[in-house]
């Protein structure tokens, strides 16, 4: 159960797009449907942005999106707001009954 | 609207057993379709999922292999809490310890991670 890997750190302007990568394997993000995506702002606990890999739960913005190729998930956030400065996790299931997220990447708004 | 609040001691001696308690408001701990999920964060480890129970006729448990071999999850239907037991700690497992609905690995159901509970940081120091 590795850990899933993302940038360390992401950044982009207002209005512009972002794509955070989430690279898993074979046995997690490649055999399964199931990549979901939080956003952690200083101080509070994760909010899930994305599930099942390009799901939004309600009340959650158009802006974001998700997407799967292969063993590498993407979460996209469009027309960037600086309310969208935080880290942001994926998760993918791994078999086994486990659950495996990535390190965690911090997204900047200039 | 599920309400997860959970409680415990904020330090631990090293070599002795981390206690939490999550009470849960919403819905029921046995609920047929729910699973009720611990996992922990901190600088050096991130986020990292501890393990899982749930109820389908009987209760079941999954854990991470790397803390399996010491900790337990356990639910009480009376009180309708939720439970994180770990023994033997050191100062690594040091984290904000979070009880979370969700972890079922089912399309179309609580197979994300919401709501977290508050957090509880734990430091486990002498």
């Amino acid at each position: 159960q590795s850990a899933l890997t993302q940038p360390a750190s992401v950044s982009g302007s207002p209005g512009q797009s972002i794509t955070i990568s989430c690279t898993g394997t074979s046995s997690d993000v490649g055999s399964y449907n199931l990549v979901s995506w939080y956003q952690q702002h200083p101080g509070k606990a994760p909010k899930v942005m994305i599930y099942e890999g390009n799901k939004r739960p309600s009340g959650v913005s158009n802006r974001f999106s998700g997407s799967k190729s292969g063993n590498t998930a993407s979460l996209t956030i469009s027309g960037l707001q600086a309310e969208d400065e935080a880290d942001y996790y994926c998760c993918s299931y791994a078999g086994g009954g486990t659950w495996v997220f990535g390190g965690g990447t911090k997204l900047t708004v200039l | 609207q599920v309400q997860l609040q959970q409680s415990g001691p904020g330090l631990v001696k090293p070599s002795q057993t981390l206690s939490l308690t999550c009470a849960i408001s919403g819905d029921s701990v046995s609920s047929d379709s729910a699973a009720w999920s611990w996992i922990r964060q901190s600088p050096w480890r991130g986020l990292e999922w501890l393990g899982r129970t749930y109820y389908r006729s009987r209760w079941y448990n999954d854990y991470a292999t790397s803390v399996k071999s010491r900790i337990m999850i356990s639910a009480d239907t009376s009180k309708n809490h939720l439970s994180l037991q770990m023994n033997s700690v050191t100062p690594e497992d040091t984290a904000v310890y979070y009880c979370v609905l969700g972890g079922i690995a089912v399309a179309g159901t609580y197979n994300w991670f919401d709501p977290w509970g508050q957090g509880t940081l734990v430091t486990v120091s002498s």
